[in-house]
């Protein structure tokens, strides 16, 4: 089993739909999670940190299961600028970070 | 504000040649790192180094070598490049302190013929 298992997609959607992805980790022992965005093969960029109360920053919105040991990331009002891959990360101790795969988001007019 | 500065973007070798990727940062942070992604794969640690003078093995260290110059420099070192080892590298930094994310250079796109 993967440490970090993410569907890969790709999900395909209209423009102002609402998407949501999934992220499943291994290590009950995690300390802390984020999403990153990356854009065709560039530098993953920070999306947001995700917190055991759930956080919201604008259109999108991440929470943490750790019973279930799944994070989401909820995309409200797609837009075309949204399409990238979205990578889903743990920190497992001692900023030793586990990326997924990845899922590939494409937002269409 | 530069952040994490990588060097070279791009580079073609032949299959045994050796090479080094640079990689800096001007954050003051004591942990850094040096991934490699690959088609349909997520990053994969290669080493790793948590402060000046001391560096670790990651996921896939095999045919690597790095050295954690200073504080600043982090570099990675193919001793003999084998076609496998095509791929995107990323450096990476991250500051002390719990739950605090990675900041990336932009990556360097290594071709191995």
């Amino acid at each position: 089993r993967k440490e970090v298992e993410q569907d890969p997609g790709p999900f395909n959607v209209p423009e102002g739909a609402t998407v949501a992805f999934n992220c499943t980790y291994s290590n009950s022992a995690s300390q802390s999670f984020f999403w990153y965005r990356q854009d065709c093969r560039k530098e993953p960029k920070l999306l947001m940190s995700v917190y055991s109360s759930g956080n919201e920053d604008g259109r999108f919105t991440a929470q943490l299961n750790r019973a279930s040991q799944y994070i989401s990331l909820l995309i409200r009002d797609s837009k075309l600028s949204d399409s990238a891959t979205y990578l889903c990360v743990v920190n497992e101790y001692g900023n030793k970070l586990v990326f997924g795969a990845g899922t590939i988001l494409r937002v269409k007019s | 504000n530069a952040g994490v500065t990588q060097t070279p973007k791009f580079q073609v070798l032949k299959t045994g040649q050796s090479m080094t990727l640079q990689c800096a940062q001007d954050m003051n942070h004591n942990s850094m790192y040096w991934y490699r992604q690959d088609p349909g794969m997520g990053l994969r640690l290669i080493y790793y180094s948590a402060s000046e003078g001391t560096t670790d093995k990651g996921e896939v260290p095999n045919g690597y070598n790095v050295s954690r110059l200073n504080k600043r420099e982090f570099s990675l070192r193919l001793e003999s490049a084998a076609p496998s080892q095509t791929s995107v590298y990323f450096c990476a930094s991250i500051p002390d302190g719990d739950g605090q994310p990675q900041h990336f250079g932009d990556g360097t796109r290594l071709s191995i013929l």
